[in-house]
């Protein structure tokens, strides 16, 4: 399985964008990159992922280096709310049915101030 | 946007009772799965779905039954609830098996088992 390693903590102002490195130097060529985050006592919260491009959607944006060995995660104007554990995860498969387990690591805690 | 609810945010139950834990999706998903999570070990996958009356093993089954009878919903069962199975519970549901969409969480059901 490929792992991923994450700082463990960053801050960020309010207002500015909030940039999440993940390292997953095994990645496999069919393995996808997703991230999520998880603000206290919730579920986790799927935010993006991508194979190789670079992709965008209403709340973030996900940067893949061509080696796909790492990737950035960016939120574009980061809000109070935005504090959270953000996790960066590569897709395994398991059992027959290629379901895909997700391993979520430690997690990078993003904490936001005014 | 993708629903998943989980019947108890917060639940206190007793050693060896019986103990069911529902899900619920409204995307007509095909996967569902079954995590736990607990400080320092991250979540870990407890049982899995992929059909109706399908069911497989995840990495930490023991203690735990699995019940998909409708495609909406699958429960986990604590056939006799133990302290070490405090924890919180997180259901996830995912579209087609066949490509990367992501997983999908509910907001967790906390457990105490006193």
């Amino acid at each position: 399985d490929a792992k991923t390693t994450q700082p463990p903590s960053m801050d960020c102002a309010e207002g500015r964008a909030a940039n999440l490195p993940c390292n997953h130097s095994t990645i496999s060529g069919n393995e996808y990159v997703y991230w999520y985050r998880q603000i206290h006592s919730q579920g986790p919260q799927y935010i993006i992922h991508g194979l190789k491009n670079n992709e965008t959607n209403e709340m973030a944006s996900l940067i893949i280096t061509e080696d796909r060995k790492s990737s950035t995660l960016i939120l574009p104007h980061a809000t109070l709310r935005d504090t959270a554990v953000y996790y960066c995860i590569v897709r395994v498969a398991t059992g027959s049915s290629n379901t895909g387990k997700l391993i979520f690591g430690q997690g990078t805690t993003l904490q936001v101030k005014p | 946007d993708v629903k998943v609810t989980q019947s108890s945010r917060y639940l206190v139950k007793r050693t060896g009772e019986k103990v069911f834990l529902e899900c619920v999706q409204d995307m007509d998903h095909e996967n569902m799965f079954w995590y736990r999570q607990d400080p320092g070990l991250g979540l870990r996958l407890i049982y899995f779905s992929y059909d109706v009356k399908m069911k497989e093993k995840g990495d930490i089954p023991e203690g735990y039954s699995v019940s998909r009878e409708k495609k909406e919903r699958f429960s986990l069962i604590l056939e006799s609830a133990s302290t070490n199975q405090t924890s919180m519970y997180l259901c996830a549901s995912r579209g087609d098996r066949k490509t990367n969409q992501p997983q999908h969480f509910g907001d967790g059901t906390r457990l105490s088992i006193l």
